[in-house]
């Protein structure tokens, strides 16, 4: 089945610790990408990937970093989270188009 | 600031209505329109695009582009229940095809 996965799907976490949510497409699609969505604000993208080690800052990607080794994975690191950074997140993939979207992962900063 | 705008709703219809979604966005530049669906607690999916003006229809649903008056409509003919959901605005600005610019959405009740 063609699809997008994130992993975890929930995330609860402190300020300060280290994580990485982990972004999979098994569609072969060169283009993925990560956007937050907060209430009222809408998706809002944070980082996107043309290819294997080829990214670029959206429009929010203050606070996060990405890494394109593979092209079937496209992690998001936060480093440092505070708790500004709680919303959930998608990872998406393009062909042509049509993104598709991963099932989020609401992540909860305290 | 490039921006994408559309009323919060909620949009309530009644059971086979049309539906009347509206996005206007400042970017006099943009050249791609895309209309999403997301249900509640579920990932957005793609409904239709369309880049030229005037009307793309697809299925009960008609995509309307005017660039000279920035705007973006979606309409959903014969209104179903299954089409309660957030409709999601979003845009390719110039100069940015690997970016796309979301609205926040307008919330959609059809009741029967």
């Amino acid at each position: 089945e063609a699809q997008v996965t994130q992993n975890p799907r929930y995330l609860i976490t402190v300020t300060g610790k280290k994580l990485t949510v982990t972004c999979s497409q098994n569609m072969n699609h060169e283009y993925m990408s990560w956007y937050r969505q907060d209430p009222g604000l809408g998706l809002r993208q944070i980082y996107y990937s043309m290819n294997v080690e080829v990214t670029d800052k959206g429009d929010v990607p203050e606070g996060y970093k990405v890494s394109r080794k593979e092209k079937r994975n496209f992690p998001l690191i936060l480093e440092s989270p505070s708790p500004n950074q709680t919303s959930l997140y998608f990872c998406a993939s393009k062909l042509y188009n049509e993104q598709f979207f991963g099932p989020g992962t609401r992540l909860t900063v305290l | 600031q490039k921006e994408v705008e559309q009323n919060s709703g909620p949009l309530s219809v009644p059971e086979g209505a049309i539906a009347s979604l509206n996005c206007t966005y400042s970017d006099r530049g943009s050249q791609s329109f895309f209309w999403y669906r997301q249900y509640s607690g579920k990932s957005p999916e793609l409904i239709m695009f369309i880049y030229s003006n005037g009307d793309k229809e697809d299925g009960r649903f008609t995509a309307q582009l005017n660039k000279a008056s920035q705007y973006v409509s979606l309409l959903i003919r014969d209104s179903q229940p299954s089409d309660s959901a957030t409709y999601l605005c979003a845009v390719t600005p110039s100069g940015g095809y690997n970016k796309l610019i979301f609205g926040a959405g307008t919330r959609l009740a059809v009741h029967p």
